[in-house]
């Protein structure tokens, strides 16, 4: 069946850092993959996603890129701030199958410092 | 366009009462989703409605039902709560009829089963 890993956290980071957070993945064909983010206390929301191999998402200074070869999608950003302190999903949905079920990650909390 | 609504917010019970937590969305989406997050668990898919008129289990259904009403509306109902169902409940919806497309997700429900 499908698979996503991520690695755990917290991830703990000083304001301007680098960041990446890992995500690698088991499916069969060429799924969508997609970086979700969860603010404290809300719901998901889509931060960005690629829907084929070497594409590239972006959004809010974070990027990912659909490695097909490494069947990876880690997700980076230069310099984090502290509003970026949040829990973040990777996630993808099947190409075959009708319904499309996607399968996330366990979630990887990011804390950020002043 | 509110998105994707859930009631109530928060809600607590105890051991063996009933409650119907409800979901709808104002998208026009096909697909409907009951998540729940746990600590260190991340979301595991309760049931899911590929479309109007149909409802299938996820990887937890049991000790809940689901009705999907009409397009807008599915509900998720738990008949006799037990503690082990202490969550927080997220509804989801998304426009099928490809791998590409999101997940909008509702703010969630506190659910604590005493």
């Amino acid at each position: 069946g499908n698979s996503v890993t991520q690695m755990e956290g917290p991830v703990t980071l000083s304001e301007e850092a680098f960041l990446t957070i890992n995500c690698t993945y088991t499916a069969t064909g060429y799924p969508s993959l997609f970086w979700y983010v969860q603010y404290p206390g809300e719901g998901l929301q889509l931060l960005l996603k690629a829907t084929k191999a070497d594409d590239k998402g972006s959004n809010k200074g974070f990027e990912a890129t659909y490695r097909k070869e490494t069947t990876s999608f880690h997700l980076e950003k230069g310099s984090v701030q502290v509003s970026d302190s949040a829990v973040y999903f990777c996630a993808l949905t099947p190409v075959s199958g009708g319904s499309y079920i996607p399968t996330f990650g366990r979630g990887t909390s990011l804390i950020v410092h002043p | 366009n509110a998105g994707v609504t859930q009631t109530p917010k928060f809600q607590v019970l105890k051991t063996g009462q009933s409650m119907t937590l409800q979901c709808a969305q104002d998208m026009n989406h096909n697909s409907m989703y009951w998540y729940r997050q746990d600590p260190g668990m991340g979301l595991r898919l309760i049931y899911y409605s590929a479309s109007e008129g149909t409802t299938d289990k996820g990887e937890v259904p049991n000790g809940y039902n689901v009705s999907r009403l009409n397009k807008r509306e599915f509900s998720l109902r738990l008949e006799s709560a037990a503690p082990s169902q202490t969550s927080v409940y997220f509804c989801a919806s998304r426009f099928s009829g490809g791998s590409y497309n999101e997940q909008f997700f509702g703010p969630g429900t506190r659910l604590t089963v005493l």
